[in-house]
């Protein structure tokens, strides 16, 4: 089944403590990409990947990062996690470099809560 | 930082009954417009990606319009069901690249089906 498998669903931690979101897509799409949603706002784009070893910050990159070492994995790190990254993550990615008329195809999500 | 507006935040409709909602855009540098429905503890699915003034998109009972010279496109959904309930977002992707990477997501329009 053509999916983006984004793990864990729900993670809670403390202030300071590194931690991971992986995201995978089976597609074999070029265009991967994090976004967050926070209450009141629309999805903000974190990080996006045009290609392996290809990243691109986006309009709220600070406090992340990103590395694209193959085409099917695009994992989030948050190396020193704060409260005010509580939010809502979601990975997408879509068939081709350029995502302005192709569709994105979305993971499940990852509820995170920073303590 | 591009306007992406939706309207109505939400929507209270009665199962049956036939709605409609907005997203607003820019009107110059039109590329594509992007169509999701997020339904609870999902994520969001595509429904329609629309690049062409005058174009109109149909899934079963959920149909889309776009007007790319006054900035706005409709979604309408035609006897609404309870599973119709849902956030519906657009994304809007300028010529020359929006986001960074060019999509720009609204704040969406939260439909409630109620029985």
């Amino acid at each position: 089944e053509a999916q983006v498998t984004q793990n864990p669903r729900y993670l809670i931690t403390v202030t300071g403590k590194k931690l991971t979101v992986t995201c995978s897509q089976n597609m074999n799409h070029e265009y991967m990409s994090w976004y967050r949603q926070d209450p009141g706002l629309g999805l903000r784009q974190i990080y996006y990947s045009m290609n392996v070893e290809v990243t691109d910050k986006g309009d709220v990159p600070e406090g992340y990062k990103v590395s694209r070492k193959e085409k099917r994995n695009f994992p989030l790190i948050l190396e020193s996690p704060s409260p005010n990254q509580t939010s809502l993550y979601f990975c997408a990615s879509s068939l081709y470099a350029r995502v302005r008329d192709e569709k994105l195809f979305f993971g499940s999500g990852t509820q995170l809560s920073v303590l | 930082i591009l306007n992406v507006e939706q309207s109505p935040q939400s929507l209270h409709v009665q199962e049956g009954d036939s709605t409609n909602f907005t997203c607003s855009f820019p009107s110059s540098n039109f590329y594509a417009l992007h169509w999701y429905r997020w339904e609870t503890a999902k994520s969001p699915e595509a429904l329609f990606v629309m690049t062409l003034n005058g174009d109109e998109k149909k899934k079963g009972r959920i149909s889309a319009t776009l007007n790319t010279k006054e900035g706005y496109s409709y979604l309408y959904i035609k006897g609404s069901q309870p599973e119709d309930s849902a956030t519906y977002l657009c994304a809007f992707c300028p010529y020359s690249g929006g986001g960074a990477d060019g999509l720009t997501f609204g704040k969406g329009t939260h439909l409630i089906i109620q029985p």
